[in-house]
Parts: structure tokens; C-alpha cells; sequence
């Protein structure tokens, strides 16, 4: 039972252009999304979260939507930089339920110069 | 450096021989998770505690795994009789439950390979 899910394995964005990286989830307990990044042979890295309510939130370059009626949220990154090039995960929780984190299966991203 | 730290960062052993993992996690952070990793697939939940609680254990952690965190503090992750199939990226994470937010911080992970 895959509960969160990221359709797109890769995905392939010139430098400078904007990266986009979808998710979806299933379980309407959820109320706390988290994005992670990760580069090969380290564990994943912290980028940005989002409450269930509020709707966006903005870090810098990264800014990452939430559409509760859809159940899909959404990781915006504008520029995009080289150094970006990395596995992108979305993760879900119920704070309120007292579960534990889920993650999604990873997309890819490659920034091309 | 007052990250998560996991050792070692690599462990390559043979089927049957048992493992042991060490995690020390963030100081202040009062849980610590375990999740696996495998290539081409997100970190998959393996048990996670609360202070020295653990408080739910994955099916995907079978009677060959198993976790202490003693005091509270750093926890062990240990595979008896170890497969193939046991080869995986094993990750800690340990957090501040903190009003509506959760954030997991990640060790680099260990890289086991059973060969």
C-alpha cells in the first residue's frame, strides 16, 4: 500500500529554468509534508515542509504547494542550479495520529547547463 | 558536528555472519527512527522510539532484527544470521516532536552488502 507516491522516476530541467516535482498521497490523516534531498551515499537531507494548514510555504528557491482537496503536493524550484542534480523524496505524517513518517519513491532530478 | 552519526558507513559481510549498527542521534531529539533503503525505492520504515520506548516495530523488521535504544540515547540495530536479500542502505533519523511539526534529520547511513 503505497501511500505517498511520486509518478515521475526522473525528470530533466535546463539550469536556470523552473524544476517542478509532484507527490500525491492517499491517507487523509496526513497533516505534516516534508521534502528531502538526497545525493548518492548519503542519507536524505532536509529541504522544506509544509503544515496541512497552510496552502504554500517558501524557503529561498524552494517553495512547495499543497492542494488538500486533491491530495497532491507539489515542490517548486526557481532557478534551477547544477547543484540541485539529486533524488528528490516527499514524505507524509500524522502528527495528530501518531504515525510515523512515509516516504515517496524518489524522483530524479538532472539540471542540465 | 552535532548531526546524526551512524557507523560505520560501510559493512560488507557473509550470509549467515551477524551485523551490529550504531546511531547516535541529534542530542536534544527525543525519537529516533530506522528506515532501509534499497536502490530505486524511498526509505522504508523499520521501528522507531521514544526515549528508550520503542514504540512500533515495521513487518518488515523480521525475529533477525532487533533494535535497542538504551538510556535513551544512542541505539543499535542488529541482523542475525544475515541474507542476500538484507542488503540495503540502513538509515537513522531522530527528531523534536514539536507542536504540528515533525522534522526527521538523517545520519549518512550504512551501506551493507552481504555477500
Amino acid at each position: 500500500d503505497q501511500q505517498v507516491k511520486q509518478n515521475s522516476p526522473s525528470l530533466s530541467v535546463q539550469e536556470g529554468r523552473i524544476s517542478i516535482l509532484n507527490c500525491d498521497y492517499t491517507n487523509s490523516m496526513f497533516d505534516y509534508f516534508l521534502w528531502y534531498k538526497k545525493y548518492p551515499a548519503e542519507g536524505p537531507t532536509f529541504l522544506i515542509s509544509i503544515s496541512s494548514i497552510k496552502d504554500k510555504n517558501e524557503d529561498g528557491r524552494f517553495t512547495v504547494f499543497l492542494n488538500k482537496s486533491a491530495k497532491h503536493l507539489s515542490l517548486h524550484i526557481v532557478p534551477s542550479q547544477p547543484g540541485d542534480s539529486a533524488v528528490y523524496f516527499c514524505a507524509a505524517i500524522s502528527i495528530q495520529g501518531a504515525q510515523k513518517l512515509v516516504f515517496g519513491q524518489g524522483t530524479r532530478l538532472t539540471i542540465n547547463p | 558536528d552535532t548531526g546524526v552519526s551512524q557507523d560505520p558507513r560501510h559493512k560488507i559481510t557473509k550470509r549467515g555472519q551477524n551485523v551490529t549498527f550504531r546511531c547516535d542521534p541529534i542530542s536534544e531529539h527525543n525519537r529516533l527512527y530506522w528506515y532501509r533503503q534499497t536502490l530505486g525505492q524511498g526509505p522504508e520504515f523499520l521501528t522507531y522510539f521514544q526515549n528508550e520506548a520503542q514504540l512500533e516495530k515495521s513487518r518488515l523488521l523480521s525475529d533477525r532484527f532487533s533494535a535497542e535504544r538504551p538510556k535513551g540515547s544512542f541505539s543499535t540495530l542488529e541482523i542475525q544470521r544475515t541474507e542476500q536479500g538484507d542488503s540495503a542502505m540502513y538509515l537513522c533519523a531522530s527528531s523534536l516532536l514539536r507542536d504540528r511539526e515533525e522534522k526527521l534529520f538523517f545520519g549518512s547511513g550504512t551501506q551493507l552488502s552481504v555477500l
